[in-house]
């Protein structure tokens, strides 16, 4: 199982400029999570998928942000336009629903907004 | 909502010592589950364990264990016999029980350095 892959692991962009986060979940979890990490804020949620539909995007701050997920492989996450104030790290995990299961993390993506 | 509080921005801790880092939630729910990530400066979280609300007995993890105390709301993680690589943040996370919001709620973080 190659895990919960993101991509790109870092991303430099300037602001004003479209930036797409993606992310591969375990094959067969059916619940997909997008957190971001600032030091001020600490591990927020921003969406969560269950089977593809998005179910909680009360995290989301605001018109900028906007998350997809067209299968169940794969899901996006884009800021459009960006701004410094997006910098920090987007993570996304994975979960099967039964049990008390915690998530499986990506490795993360650091964005720089300059 | 429920939130999730760690008291302890930083810990520090001798090489082959125990350490304890102290998480405290709040909740209205009778049945839940509680977590303990680990996130080393590579900045990969790693689950390093569980305990279910509804069990009395403490979670075990070789050396890691928790001293979960249901009344009090408390869910604090003992390191025993501490090695250089379990310096990291750790952060205690609440989820809530099925049927609920799958959301899982952190704390802040304690950052643990290992002192050779």
């Amino acid at each position: 199982d190659a895990g919960v892959i993101q991509s790109p692991r870092h991303e430099v962009t300037e602001m004003g400029q479209e930036v797409t986060l993606r992310c591969k979940p375990i094959s067969g979890h059916d619940y997909l999570f997008w957190y971001r990490q600032t030091m001020m804020r600490g591990l927020e949620l921003l969406i969560y998928f269950n089977n593809n539909v998005p179910i909680d995007d009360s995290g989301m701050p605001e018109d900028r942000f906007s998350a997809k997920m067209p299968n169940a492989s794969f899901s996006t996450l884009k800021i459009q336009p960006s701004e410094p104030r997006d910098s920090a790290v987007y993570f996304c995990a994975s979960s099967l629903r039964t049990g008390p299961r915690g998530y499986t993390f990506g490795s993360g993506t650091r964005l720089t907004v300059v | 909502a429920q939130t999730v509080t760690q008291s302890q921005p930083e810990m520090s801790v001798q090489e082959a010592e125990t350490v304890t880092l102290s998480c405290t939630y709040d909740t209205s729910e009778s049945d839940y589950y509680l977590f303990w990530y680990k996130q080393p400066p590579s900045r990969q979280m790693i689950l390093v364990i569980r305990q279910e609300a509804y069990k009395q007995q403490n979670a075990t993890e070789n050396r890691f264990s928790v001293n979960f105390q249901k009344a009090a709301k408390s869910f604090s993680l003992k390191i025993s016999d501490s090695q250089l690589g379990d310096a990291a943040m750790y952060f205690c996370a609440y989820r809530p029980p099925q049927g609920g919001s799958e959301k899982l709620v952190f704390g802040k973080g304690t950052k643990l350095t290992v002192n050779p």
